[in-house]
Protein backbone atom coordinates (compact mmCIF):
# COMPACT_ATOMS: atom_id res chain seq x y z
CA UNK A 1 0.00 0.00 0.00
CA UNK A 2 1.48 3.31 -1.12
CA UNK A 3 -0.80 5.32 0.75
CA UNK A 4 -1.91 7.06 -2.09
CA UNK A 5 -5.78 5.62 -2.30
CA UNK A 6 -7.86 5.86 -5.55
CA UNK A 7 -11.57 4.96 -6.21
CA UNK A 8 -12.98 2.68 -8.09
CA UNK A 9 -10.41 0.76 -8.81
CA UNK A 10 -12.48 -0.45 -12.31
CA UNK A 11 -15.02 1.52 -14.10
CA UNK A 12 -17.19 0.24 -17.38
CA UNK A 13 -18.97 2.77 -18.50
CA UNK A 14 -20.59 3.74 -21.95
CA UNK A 15 -19.85 6.78 -24.66
CA UNK A 16 -20.99 9.87 -23.99
CA UNK A 17 -21.31 9.54 -20.03
CA UNK A 18 -19.64 10.79 -16.90
CA UNK A 19 -17.63 9.86 -14.67
CA UNK A 20 -15.60 10.83 -11.50
CA UNK A 21 -12.16 9.80 -10.30
CA UNK A 22 -10.99 10.04 -6.85
CA UNK A 23 -7.70 10.51 -4.89
CA UNK A 24 -6.78 10.64 -1.38
CA UNK A 25 -2.68 11.66 -1.19
CA UNK A 26 -0.64 10.17 0.73
CA UNK A 27 -0.93 12.16 4.48
CA UNK A 28 1.12 15.14 4.77
CA UNK A 29 1.06 15.60 1.11
CA UNK A 30 -0.20 18.53 -0.36
CA UNK A 31 0.59 18.00 -4.13
CA UNK A 32 -1.84 15.95 -6.48
CA UNK A 33 -0.97 14.74 -9.94
CA UNK A 34 -2.87 13.18 -12.56
CA UNK A 35 -1.70 11.23 -15.77
CA UNK A 36 -3.16 8.87 -18.15
CA UNK A 37 -1.99 5.70 -19.68
CA UNK A 38 -3.76 4.21 -22.34
CA UNK A 39 -2.87 0.61 -23.66
CA UNK A 40 1.11 -0.26 -23.94
CA UNK A 41 1.43 3.79 -23.91
CA UNK A 42 3.28 6.01 -21.77
CA UNK A 43 2.18 7.97 -18.87
CA UNK A 44 0.59 11.64 -19.81
CA UNK A 45 1.07 13.84 -17.87
CA UNK A 46 -2.61 15.85 -17.07
CA UNK A 47 -2.76 18.11 -14.02
CA UNK A 48 -1.26 19.08 -10.91
CA UNK A 49 -2.33 20.78 -7.10
CA UNK A 50 -0.75 22.26 -5.13
CA UNK A 51 -2.53 22.81 -1.46
CA UNK A 52 -6.04 23.10 -3.55
CA UNK A 53 -5.06 24.85 -6.12
CA UNK A 54 -3.97 23.92 -10.39
CA UNK A 55 -0.64 24.64 -10.65
CA UNK A 56 0.47 23.03 -14.13
CA UNK A 57 -1.78 21.56 -16.71
CA UNK A 58 -0.54 19.17 -19.63
CA UNK A 59 -3.12 17.53 -22.02
CA UNK A 60 -5.67 17.22 -20.47
CA UNK A 61 -9.04 17.58 -23.07
CA UNK A 62 -11.64 20.03 -22.03
CA UNK A 63 -14.02 17.34 -21.78
CA UNK A 64 -11.84 16.69 -18.71
CA UNK A 65 -11.84 18.65 -15.44
CA UNK A 66 -10.31 18.53 -11.75
CA UNK A 67 -10.23 19.99 -8.46
CA UNK A 68 -8.47 19.82 -5.32
CA UNK A 69 -10.60 20.18 -1.97
CA UNK A 70 -9.74 21.44 1.66
CA UNK A 71 -9.43 17.95 2.61
CA UNK A 72 -6.38 17.15 -0.39
CA UNK A 73 -7.83 15.04 -1.36
CA UNK A 74 -8.35 15.28 -5.26
CA UNK A 75 -11.22 14.37 -8.09
CA UNK A 76 -10.93 13.95 -12.36
CA UNK A 77 -13.69 14.22 -14.11
CA UNK A 78 -14.19 13.33 -17.82
CA UNK A 79 -17.37 13.90 -19.07
CA UNK A 80 -18.95 13.30 -22.44
CA UNK A 81 -16.72 10.00 -22.56
CA UNK A 82 -15.63 8.42 -26.15
CA UNK A 83 -13.47 5.27 -26.86
CA UNK A 84 -10.34 6.36 -26.78
CA UNK A 85 -10.89 7.95 -22.98
CA UNK A 86 -9.93 4.47 -21.85
CA UNK A 87 -7.05 4.02 -19.85
CA UNK A 88 -6.06 3.61 -17.07
CA UNK A 89 -5.73 6.67 -14.46
CA UNK A 90 -2.78 7.28 -12.06
CA UNK A 91 -3.10 9.92 -8.97
CA UNK A 92 0.21 10.80 -7.38
CA UNK A 93 1.21 12.57 -4.51
CA UNK A 94 4.31 14.24 -3.88
CA UNK A 95 5.12 15.93 -0.34
CA UNK A 96 7.22 18.46 -0.46
CA UNK A 97 8.64 20.91 -3.17
CA UNK A 98 12.14 20.11 -3.65
CA UNK A 99 12.25 16.40 -4.32
CA UNK A 100 10.29 14.69 -7.88
CA UNK A 101 9.47 11.75 -5.58
CA UNK A 102 6.26 11.02 -6.61
CA UNK A 103 4.36 8.63 -4.70
CA UNK A 104 1.41 6.78 -7.32
CA UNK A 105 -1.71 5.14 -6.44
CA UNK A 106 -2.72 1.34 -7.71
CA UNK A 107 -5.09 3.24 -10.45
CA UNK A 108 -8.33 3.36 -12.01
CA UNK A 109 -8.95 1.22 -14.70
CA UNK A 110 -11.82 3.50 -16.90
CA UNK A 111 -13.42 1.11 -19.77
CA UNK A 112 -15.60 2.81 -22.10
CA UNK A 113 -17.76 0.77 -24.62
CA UNK B 1 11.78 21.53 -19.07
CA UNK B 2 14.15 19.28 -19.74
CA UNK B 3 13.21 16.76 -22.63
CA UNK B 4 14.36 13.03 -21.61
CA UNK B 5 15.68 10.54 -23.99
CA UNK B 6 15.96 7.09 -23.11
CA UNK B 7 15.90 3.48 -25.17
CA UNK B 8 12.99 2.34 -26.44
CA UNK B 9 13.95 -1.46 -25.00
CA UNK B 10 16.82 -3.38 -23.31
CA UNK B 11 17.21 -7.28 -23.15
CA UNK B 12 19.28 -9.06 -20.30
CA UNK B 13 20.01 -12.48 -18.57
CA UNK B 14 19.24 -13.01 -14.78
CA UNK B 15 22.35 -12.54 -12.93
CA UNK B 16 23.67 -9.65 -15.16
CA UNK B 17 24.08 -5.61 -14.18
CA UNK B 18 22.19 -3.69 -16.41
CA UNK B 19 22.68 -0.04 -16.78
CA UNK B 20 19.98 2.03 -18.38
CA UNK B 21 21.12 5.83 -19.90
CA UNK B 22 19.31 8.50 -19.90
CA UNK B 23 20.16 11.91 -22.10
CA UNK B 24 18.73 15.13 -20.96
CA UNK B 25 20.98 17.45 -22.82
CA UNK B 26 19.05 20.88 -21.67
CA UNK B 27 19.20 19.83 -17.94
CA UNK B 28 18.51 23.04 -15.68
CA UNK B 29 21.08 23.65 -12.71
CA UNK B 30 18.36 23.53 -10.25
CA UNK B 31 16.57 20.33 -11.86
CA UNK B 32 17.16 16.68 -9.61
CA UNK B 33 17.45 13.40 -11.92
CA UNK B 34 14.55 10.82 -10.32
CA UNK B 35 14.03 7.23 -11.72
CA UNK B 36 11.25 5.06 -11.45
CA UNK B 37 9.94 1.40 -12.14
CA UNK B 38 6.11 0.38 -13.75
CA UNK B 39 5.22 -3.33 -13.88
CA UNK B 40 2.17 -3.81 -16.13
CA UNK B 41 -1.24 -2.13 -14.98
CA UNK B 42 0.68 -0.86 -11.65
CA UNK B 43 1.61 2.90 -10.52
CA UNK B 44 5.37 4.00 -10.95
CA UNK B 45 7.68 3.01 -8.28
CA UNK B 46 10.64 5.32 -6.96
CA UNK B 47 13.49 4.25 -7.40
CA UNK B 48 16.19 6.37 -6.90
CA UNK B 49 16.88 9.89 -7.17
CA UNK B 50 20.46 12.29 -7.31
CA UNK B 51 21.90 15.65 -8.49
CA UNK B 52 25.30 14.78 -9.28
CA UNK B 53 28.34 12.25 -9.33
CA UNK B 54 26.74 8.86 -7.79
CA UNK B 55 24.07 7.89 -5.56
CA UNK B 56 23.30 4.11 -4.20
CA UNK B 57 20.88 2.60 -1.91
CA UNK B 58 19.79 -0.72 -1.73
CA UNK B 59 18.28 -2.03 -5.06
CA UNK B 60 20.17 0.22 -7.49
CA UNK B 61 23.18 3.00 -8.29
CA UNK B 62 22.80 6.49 -10.51
CA UNK B 63 25.86 7.55 -12.16
CA UNK B 64 25.58 11.27 -13.08
CA UNK B 65 28.88 12.85 -14.70
CA UNK B 66 30.22 16.17 -13.97
CA UNK B 67 28.15 17.82 -17.49
CA UNK B 68 24.98 15.95 -15.83
CA UNK B 69 23.52 16.30 -19.59
CA UNK B 70 22.95 12.11 -19.11
CA UNK B 71 22.97 9.89 -16.17
CA UNK B 72 22.90 5.91 -15.91
CA UNK B 73 21.20 3.71 -13.74
CA UNK B 74 22.71 0.50 -12.59
CA UNK B 75 21.08 -2.53 -11.75
CA UNK B 76 22.98 -5.31 -10.19
CA UNK B 77 22.33 -8.85 -10.73
CA UNK B 78 18.92 -8.32 -12.17
CA UNK B 79 16.08 -11.27 -11.59
CA UNK B 80 13.14 -12.31 -13.84
CA UNK B 81 11.01 -9.80 -11.68
CA UNK B 82 13.27 -6.60 -12.52
CA UNK B 83 11.20 -7.16 -15.96
CA UNK B 84 9.72 -3.81 -16.14
CA UNK B 85 9.46 -0.22 -17.58
CA UNK B 86 12.19 2.09 -16.31
CA UNK B 87 11.71 6.18 -16.72
CA UNK B 88 14.16 8.60 -16.27
CA UNK B 89 12.46 12.10 -15.05
CA UNK B 90 14.03 15.97 -14.51
CA UNK B 91 12.36 18.79 -12.78
CA UNK B 92 13.36 21.15 -10.41
CA UNK B 93 11.09 19.73 -7.50
CA UNK B 94 9.34 23.38 -7.20
CA UNK B 95 5.63 23.52 -5.83
CA UNK B 96 4.64 23.90 -9.92
CA UNK B 97 6.08 21.33 -11.66
CA UNK B 98 5.04 19.36 -14.69
CA UNK B 99 6.38 15.69 -14.09
CA UNK B 100 6.17 14.69 -17.80
CA UNK B 101 7.80 10.82 -18.09
CA UNK B 102 9.20 9.97 -21.32
CA UNK B 103 8.83 6.85 -23.09
CA UNK B 104 10.78 5.03 -20.83
CA UNK B 105 12.84 1.84 -21.65
CA UNK B 106 11.69 -1.82 -21.22
CA UNK B 107 13.64 -3.91 -19.77
CA UNK B 108 13.44 -7.81 -20.46
CA UNK B 109 15.55 -9.80 -18.20
CA UNK B 110 15.14 -13.62 -19.52
CA UNK B 111 16.20 -16.98 -17.60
Amino acid sequence: DSGVTQTPKHLITATGQRVTLRCSPRSGDLSVYWYQQSLDQGLQFLIQYYNGEERAKGNILERFSAQQFPDLHSELNLSSLELGDSALYFCASRRTPGANVLTFGAGSRLTVL
Amino acid sequence: LAKTTQPISMDSYEGQEVNITCSHNNIATNDYITWYQQFPSQGPRFIIQGYKTKVTNEVASLFIPADRKSSTLSLPRVSLSDTAVYYCLVGDGGATNKLIFGTGTLLAVQP
